[in-house]
């Protein structure tokens, strides 16, 4: 079955910029989202197809998606950043479409 | 504003089924694909199956068995039963609306505020 590789955990002060990768085999073909997980809340949505914002997301945020790597880049990363990213796709190479969730990643503001 | 809200019992024995409902609000159930996905202390989320509001439904290949997701517009609700349930199902059940690009370009928003249904004798 498909999977996809994040690093546990990204630290990174304030002010700079954050990167979360997330791996998967021929990952640039497929379509990514993203999530932003704060402690006791639901996901929330910061990047989907690869690069796009919902409105209310600020620019910081921003996504690409080539090879095997998707990456989520925060800008100006801010104490409110905080939080767990998950990176999600949809797998159909079993015959069955199916949702992957990406192991998350632990974003620490230093 | 579409908000999404569960409800349903917090404890369920194991071998029992659970049971649990999603009512929308601030917009129609119509027109849209709606999905449960539920997320284990500490894990990552782990989708369970999506509905359109027609009653079309796809599982997650490792849950479906166990499954079942239904849809009440009459309601504006759709609802959740996983059957025969172990200790490895506890975990925080949440619904959410599935946008669609395309069927593998699909993502959730909004979500619900989740609960938690712990299972234990």
């Amino acid at each position: 079955s498909y999977m996809l590789t994040q690093p546990p955990s990204v630290s990174v002060a304030p002010g700079q910029t954050a990167t979360i990768t997330c791996g998967g085999n021929s990952i640039g073909y497929k379509s990514v989202h993203w999530y932003q997980q704060k402690p006791g809340q639901a996901p929330v949505v910061v990047v989907y197809d690869d690069s796009d914002r919902p409105s209310g997301i600020p620019e910081r945020f921003s996504g690409s998606n080539s090879g095997n790597t998707a990456t989520l880049t925060i800008s100006r990363v801010e104490a409110g950043d905080e939080a767990d990213y998950y990176c999600q796709v949809w797998d159909s190479s079993s015959g069955h479409p199916t949702v992957i969730f990406g192991g998350g990643t632990k974003l620490t503001v230093l | 504003q579409v908000q999404l809200q569960e409800s349903g019992p917090g404890l369920v024995k194991p071998s029992e089924t659970l049971s649990l409902s999603c009512t929308v609000s601030g917009g129609s159930i119509s027109n849209y694909y709606w999905s449960w996905i539920r997320q284990p202390p500490g894990k990552e989320p782990e989708w369970i199956g999506y509905i359109y509001y027609t009653g079309n439904t796809n599982y997650n290949p490792s849950l479906k068995s166990r499954v079942t997701i239904s849809v009440d517009t009459s309601k504006n609700q759709f609802s959740l039963k996983l059957s025969s349930v172990t200790a490895a199902d506890t975990a925080v059940y949440y619904c959410a609306r599935v946008q669609r690009l395309g069927e593998l370009r699909s993502w959730f928003d909004p979500w619900g505020q989740g609960t938690l249904v712990t299972v234990s004798s």
